[in-house]
Parts: structure tokens; sequence; C-alpha cells
């Protein structure tokens, strides 16, 4: 079966670094996307890995280890804007992604 | 800019009317689905299609349907409304398994609809 456990919320300070968390079990393996979700918004994509190792896109990287079923996100200097919700994606059997519950961040002053 | 469109934003219906839910996409995806996202519960797989008049049940189909005549037109149906299904659905298109990073979905701006 599919399972992905991410924290339910986490509260940074602007400007600090945030690491959000993902571990994942799933039957074949086809990538793990991150996607970000604003309140009352659809999610929006921000990263996929497929390779072990750390993929940097600006302020946000995604990081994973296939070995260990795990992921994470970091966010670096963090902005206002990044509260959000982050939610941890993995496709299985013709695209269908079997997503996490999210990890809600809010970013304080 | 590519995108995906529903046609409503917020909806309000009565318990018992027959609601559609429309989506369409205009990049030539061959995967079209749609979720549901409860507070708590995450993103839920209603009904997905992997081609035209093709369709295929994902985790939560009961109470609902879907019709997809056209390849860029995903359709949800909601045989007759209740309560439990006011909820946020959001559609989603994707390239099939195999393109890498580009098999990521783009999600529709979503439907708040609430059933009264």
């Amino acid at each position: 079966g599919q399972n992905i456990d991410q924290p339910t919320e986490m509260t940074a300070t602007e400007g600090a670094i945030v690491q959000i968390n993902c571990t994942y079990q799933t039957s074949g393996f086809n990538g793990l996307f991150w996607y970000q979700q604003h309140a009352g918004e659809a999610p929006t994509f921000l990263s996929y890995n497929v390779l072990d190792g750390l993929e940097e896109k600006g302020r946000f990287s995604s990081f994973l280890s296939r070995s260990k079923g795990y992921s994470y996100l970091l966010l670096k200097e963090l902005q206002m804007k990044d509260s959000a919700s982050y939610l941890c994606a993995a496709p299985y059997n013709f695209n269908k992604f079997y997503f996490g519950s999210g990890t809600k961040l809010n970013v304080k002053p | 800019d590519v995108k995906v469109t529903q046609s409503s934003r917020y909806l309000v219906k009565r318990t018992g009317e027959k609601v559609f839910l429309e989506c369409v996409q205009d990049m030539d995806h061959e995967n079209m689905f749609w979720y549901r996202q409860d507070p708590g519960l995450g993103l839920r797989l209603i009904y997905f299609s992997y081609d035209v008049k093709m369709k295929e049940k994902g985790d939560i189909p009961e109470g609902y349907s879907v019709s997809r005549e056209k390849k860029e037109r995903f359709s949800l149906i909601l045989e007759s409304a209740s309560t439990n299904q006011t909820s946020m659905y959001l559609c989603a298109s994707s390239l099939p398994t195999g393109t890498g990073g580009r098999a990521g979905y783009t999600f529709g701006s979503g439907t708040r609809l609430t059933v009264v």
C-alpha cells in the first residue's frame, strides 16, 4: 500500500530556515513531489526528486533518500508569504498520486 | 500559460440536487483527476481518467460519477448531492508516468461546494 507521513503543523520566524520532513512507503517508486498550497487555493508544484540527493531551486531545496524512504523540503530566508501548507506526494499506477495530509507552516515576524 | 480551468469557484446546492463540476485543460494531457480536500483528511482521489471515455474509480467514488467525452474536459457529477459532499473539489491533469517531473499535476483553482 501507500503511506505518507509529514508533521501536521510547524512554526518558524521570518528570515529563518525551516525543514519539513516526509517519510513514505510506496509500492514502486516514480519520484517524490512537493507542492505548496496557500489557504483557499489550489496546490502548486514546487519540486520533484527521483534520484538521491539535494535539488536546489532558489530559496527552496528538496532532498531525497530512496533507501530510507525519506524526503525533506528546506525553506531558507523565510518570508511571510511562505505561510502555507506543504504537501508531499508520491505517484503510483497511471500517475495517481498519494498525498500526505500536508504540513501547515506558520511564519511569524 | 498552461491552465486547468474549473467552471465555478464557489457553488451552493440543495440536498438531492444533481450537480455538475466541469474541468477543462489546455495542455493536451492524457491524465485527468478529481480530488476532494477536507481538513485533516488531505486530498482524496474520487475518480481519474487516462484517456477519452476511460475512467477508473479512486479511493472514494461513492456518490459520484464522471464523464470524459473529449480529451480536454473531465466532468464530475454528484448524482444526488448530500451534506457530506460539502468540500473543496480539485481537478488536476498530468502527462503519463515516465515523463519524469513533467508527470506532476497541474491543478485547477478548485470549487468550494456547499450542500445545504
